[in-house]
Formats: structure tokens, sequence, C-alpha cells
């Protein structure tokens, strides 16, 4: 069966400090990765998705960036974390080929102070 | 562009009565629909999923789900609602769009159950 790993799973970084979250999926050949946020009461944003090595969609311009170095490897990255960045973050996956039917990480939870 | 409408932020019931949570949803064509639940400080578990046949679909924990296409729904509902099942509840939508794929989520209902 299929495994979805985060971590850290919490976060507490300075204002400016960089950001590497990392999210790994076992038992499954090359899904598609998803990184979203979640703020309360307003549901997931999606931030980056991945149908490949290397290949990156950003949906929202910010002050992330994602990178996927390996088929089951999704890191998310920052150089200067910003306040408006704390939230929770979710890695997700699906099958090849299949973007709508997801499955979800457990969560980082960043606190930038 | 597809959206997604959690009318109901936060819902209490009390332990076995009937549930219903409500999602609408806005999308051209016949959309892909799903239920989400979220644990406090947890990822997401999908509970059930739509995309096609049968409109009344059955999920995991008892759960199940009826599509009506006439007033753009799906509803979530539980005859019988366990202490456990109090969580954060989101309907999804996903539709291909623009050229990429995407899933949309509402904003959620929380649903607390009183013993």
């Amino acid at each position: 069966s299929q495994t979805i790993h985060q971590w850290p799973a919490t976060l507490v970084q300075p204002v400016g400090s960089p950001l590497s979250l990392e999210c790994t999926v076992e038992g499954t050949s090359n899904p598609n990765l998803y990184w979203y946020r979640q703020a309360a009461g307003r549901g997931l944003q999606l931030l980056f998705y991945s149908v490949g090595i290397g290949q990156i969609s950003s949906e929202v311009p910010q002050n992330l960036s994602a990178s996927r170095p390996q088929d089951r490897q999704f890191i998310l990255s920052s150089k200067k974390l910003l306040l408006s960045d704390s939230g929770f973050y979710l890695c997700a996956w699906s099958l090849a080929g299949v973007f709508y039917e997801q499955y979800f990480g457990p969560g980082t939870r960043l606190t930038v102070t | 562009a597809q959206s997604v409408t959690q009318p109901d932020i936060h819902i209490t019931v009390s332990e076995g009565a009937s549930l219903e949570l409500r999602c609408n949803y806005s999308y051209g064509a016949t959309p892909y629909l799903f239920w989400y639940v979220q644990s406090p400080g947890q990822g997401l578990q999908l509970l059930l999923k739509y995309f096609s046949g049968d409109t009344l679909v059955q999920g995991i924990k008892g759960f199940e789900a009826e599509f009506k296409r006439s007033q753009s729904s799906f509803n979530l509902r539980k005859p019988s609602v366990h202490w456990s099942d109090a969580a954060e509840y989101f309907c999804a939508v996903g539709a291909l769009e623009g050229g990429g794929n995407k899933l949309t989520f509402g904003t959620g209902t929380q649903l607390k159950v009183e013993l």
C-alpha cells in the first residue's frame, strides 16, 4: 500500500530565515505530487504540483518554491520567510494521470515569528 | 472556473442523531466530487468520491453522499453520528481547467458532537 510522509511535523522559524519542508511517498511510482497551504477558515490553497521529476507548476506566485529531485520526493522551500507564510502545509499525491483522487500526508504546522 | 460552497461553518449534533453536511458546486460539466475529513492537526482523509453512475455513493465510516445535478449539490449524510466523527469536513470538486488539473476545496464545516 502507499504511504506519504511529511517532516517536520511542526516548525517555528523567525522571519527572514530559510525553509525546507520535505514530502516522500512510498509504494507507488511516478505519482503526481502537490503542496497545499491551509489557513483557518479558508480551506486549502494549492501552491504547487508536479507530474514528474523536475516538473513543477506554480499556482500562486509568492515567497515559496518547490522542487522534485527524485520521483517520490517533493520539497517546499523559501529563501526568506515572511509572517504571512505561517500555516499548515499539506503534501498530497495521486496516481500518474489521475489528478483528482488525492491522498494527503499528515501536514506540517509552520509558525513564523 | 469551478467553485465549492459549504454554507455551514459549524454544525453541532447530538451523538446518535442524523447528520447532513451541505455542499454546492459550480462547474459547467459533470464534476468529480469528493468529501474529505480532517481531525485536528492531521492531514485529510478521503471519505468518498463520485465520478459517474449511481448518484448515491457510499464511503468509509458509514458516510454516504448524494449527487444532485439539478441542485448542483453533493451533500454528505450519516444516519447516526458517533462522538469520534467530530472533525472538519471538506467538499472538493475536481475538473480540468485551462489545460491544468485541479481540485478545488470548500472552506470546510466543523462538526461538533454532543454526548
